[in-house]
């Protein structure tokens, strides 16, 4: 499968502990993306990568969050000391395009919950 | 921040009917996207449409772009009810030509 694969898909934890998501991009895609969706909303971008570069953090992304994209492949999203609201699904997209003159491929998303 | 509005919220019709979403915006955009959202599921690129574009077709989809009333309709011909999902238009304005700004959404339910 050549998709974007995100782990993992579902993770539970409780207030304070930290965790890390994991997206694996299409691979000839130098373009990777993190949104974040909360129940009934639509995605909301929270930063952008061209290879290796992250080039836009937005604003969403408290001193909690870091994401990081080594090598310019696979990228990690760590939400450190949680809180209840983080709770929301995460996803990831690549592109080779930018998406003002190409599609963004999304995966499947990594579901929070905070307890 | 939500740059497209979609209506209605949610939409209820019968297997083989049309289904009509409307999106709108509220800035210039280079291009405005739709993308679907089964439950709990990734999202899956529709169709792109482009500023300098008033209509566009791709099996039973049709969108319009009415870039004057900063608008654009998504319609889903004869439906199924494997169209059940959300759907959701999309825009790139301005200098950000890297960040999708996404609205609400509109949640078709298309019954058997």
């Amino acid at each position: 499968d050549t998709g974007v694969s995100q782990n993992p898909r579902h993770k539970i934890t409780k207030r304070g502990q930290n965790v890390t998501f994991r997206c694996d991009p299409i691979s000839e895609h130098n373009r990777l993306y993190w949104y974040r969706q909360t129940l009934g909303q639509g995605p909301e971008f929270l930063t952008y990568f061209q290879n290796e570069a992250q080039l836009e953090k937005s604003r969403l992304l408290s001193d909690r969050f870091s994401a990081e994209r080594p090598k310019g492949s696979f990228s990690t999203l760590e939400i450190q000391r949680t809180e209840q609201g983080d709770s929301a699904m995460y996803l990831c997209a690549s592109s080779l395009e930018g998406p003002d003159t190409g599609e963004l491929f999304f995966g499947e998303g990594s579901r929070l919950t905070v307890l | 921040s939500q740059q497209g509005e979609e209506d209605p919220q949610a939409l209820s019709i019968q297997e083989g009917e049309n289904a009509t979403m409307n999106c709108s915006y509220k800035t210039s955009i280079n291009n405005l996207q739709w993308y679907r959202q089964n439950s709990g599921r990734g999202l899956v690129h529709l169709i792109l449409i482009r500023s300098n574009e008033r209509e566009k077709h791709s099996g039973r989809l049709r969108v319009t772009l009415d870039t004057s009333k900063k608008s654009s309709s998504l319609l889903i011909t004869a439906s199924r009810a494997a169209d059940t999902a959300s759907y959701f238009c999309a825009t790139v304005s301005g200098g950000s030509n890297y960040k999708l700004t996404f609205g609400k959404g509109t949640l078709l339910t298309v019954n058997p």
